[in-house]
């Protein structure tokens, strides 16, 4: 069964500082994502990676870096939280050629 | 502009009833996923799928690259099928990345 983890699951921050949202796969899948998902839209693409080292933009990507260790961890780090990146967090892994797995979400606000 | 449009936006149906969710492409999909948000807000993947069709329970999906379109079916709804659906698209097969739609709000009543 894929397996992927996000931690925290729940975050309160202050506007400014640092934000680390952490995600694991087990599943030895090449690629992972980072989404966020607010009302009235679908999830939308921050950062995703093919590989360990490797870190590439999406849609969305402002305000937001990324990094992936290892095969296993993909990171989402915002270096000066603002309050409109309040928003709930997914992070998901997949290989080309198959569906994507997702985590179960960490809640971020920004106070 | 959207580049996956779900409808409708939300739907409420009875249980034992069927219904057909549909999204269409401005991009040039190349596959499609289908996912159920459970209120719980857990992602499950449904589908994934490249031209064609393809069925599993009481669900059935279809893609149509051509005519940039692809449609869930939900036959004899049940109350655990409530959550938001989404449908995501990749744009260029082998780029892996997707783009999801804005969802369909399903809500199945007794």
């Amino acid at each position: 069964e894929a397996a992927v983890t996000q931690s925290p699951r729940n975050k309160v921050a202050v506007t400014g500082g640092k934000v680390t949202l952490s995600c694991n796969q087990t599943n030895n899948h090449n690629n992972m994502y980072w989404y966020r998902q607010d009302t009235g839209h679908g999830l939308r693409l921050i950062h995703y990676s093919y590989g360990a080292g490797s870190t590439e933009k999406g849609d969305i990507p402002d305000g937001y870096k990324a990094s992936r260790p290892s095969q296993e961890n993909f990171s989402l780090i915002l270096e000066l939280a603002t309050p409109s990146q309040t928003s709930v967090y997914f992070c998901a892994s997949g290989d080309a050629g198959y569906e994507q797995y997702f985590g179960p979400g960490t809640r971020l606000t920004v106070l | 502009g959207d580049k996956v449009k779900q409808s409708p936006s939300a739907l409420s149906l009875q249980e034992g009833t069927n219904s057909a969710l549909r999204c269409n492409f401005s991009i040039a999909a190349t596959t499609v996923q289908w996912f159920l948000q459970n209120p719980r807000g857990s992602l499950i993947n449904l589908f994934y799928l490249v031209p064609g069709t393809k069925e599993n329970g009481r669900l059935k999906s279809a893609f149509d690259s051509k005519e940039s379109y692809s449609t869930l079916h939900i036959r004899d709804a049940q109350l655990e099928d409530s959550g938001t659906y989404f449908c995501a698209a990749e744009e260029n097969y082998g780029n892996e990345k997707i783009t999801f739609g804005a969802g369909t709000k399903l809500t199945i009543k007794p």
